[in-house]
């Protein structure tokens, strides 16, 4: 089973800083099988980022990933006050899927 | 409009089952997987399990395996995920979501609201 963990829990920034999120996976992704999903309270998840770097439709460019193997970044180049959420990162490599257990970004 | 629509919150006791319901709109059931997460209160996402509505072929975490059940009624363009022998572990938020891809695994572009599902004597 893969294990994923994403240091650290939470991150604290403001409005217009840039948001720098780490997801590390315990086996390489051999075919970059990686997602991120922003998740608010009272929300359904909504995904952002999939297959490592590729923008979900809708999702504004100031998301973006990136990495490989068992490295993962996504970035949120100048935050915008609604991107104030958990993120969570997915691997869909093997079965089982699994979550990483997520970092809250807060203000 | 492409949705996912999901029955409403359920409150069970200890030893009882629960049956979620998943009913697609807007695109064609047969043509995407879908899987089941939960989200305890104050917890992270689980995932628990997939099912093909083509096939009606499953696959779940070992965590739920003899626990689960995922069956679909495509006339209905329905998906129903159930699961036995509760216990207030099991309280959380269910949630039904579309694999994005047509053919394999890959990231769910779509979900459900979710199911509030309590376990409590």
């Amino acid at each position: 089973e893969i294990v994923l963990t994403q240091p650290p829990g939470t991150l604290s920034l403001s409005p217009g800083e840039r948001a720098t999120l780490s997801c590390r996976a315990s086996q390489s992704l051999s075919s970059n099988s990686l997602a991120w999903y922003q998740k608010k309270p009272g929300q359904a998840p909504r995904l952002l980022i999939y297959d490592t770097s590729t923008r979900a439709p809708g999702i504004p460019d100031r998301f973006s990933g990136s990495g490989s193997g068992t490295d993962f970044t996504l970035t949120i180049s100048s935050l915008e006050p609604e991107d104030f959420a958990v993120y969570y990162c997915q691997q869909y490599n093997n079965s089982p899927l699994g979550f990483g257990p997520g970092t809250r970004l807060d203000i | 409009q492409v949705q996912l629509v999901q029955s409403g919150a359920e409150v069970k006791n200890p030893g009882a089952s629960v049956k979620v319901s998943c009913k697609a709109s807007g695109y064609t059931i047969t043509n995407h997987y879908i899987h089941w997460v939960r989200q305890a209160p104050g917890q992270g996402l689980e995932w628990m399990g997939v099912i093909n509505p083509s096939s009606g072929t499953t696959s779940f975490a070992e965590k739920f395996q003899g626990r689960v059940a995922m069956t679909r009624d495509t006339s209905t363009r329905t998906v129903y995920m159930e699961l036995h022998r509760l216990t207030t572990e099991d309280t959380a938020m269910y949630f039904c979501a579309r694999d994005r891809s047509g053919y394999s695994v890959n990231a769910f572009d779509m979900w459900g609201h979710g199911t509030m599902v309590t376990v409590s004597s």
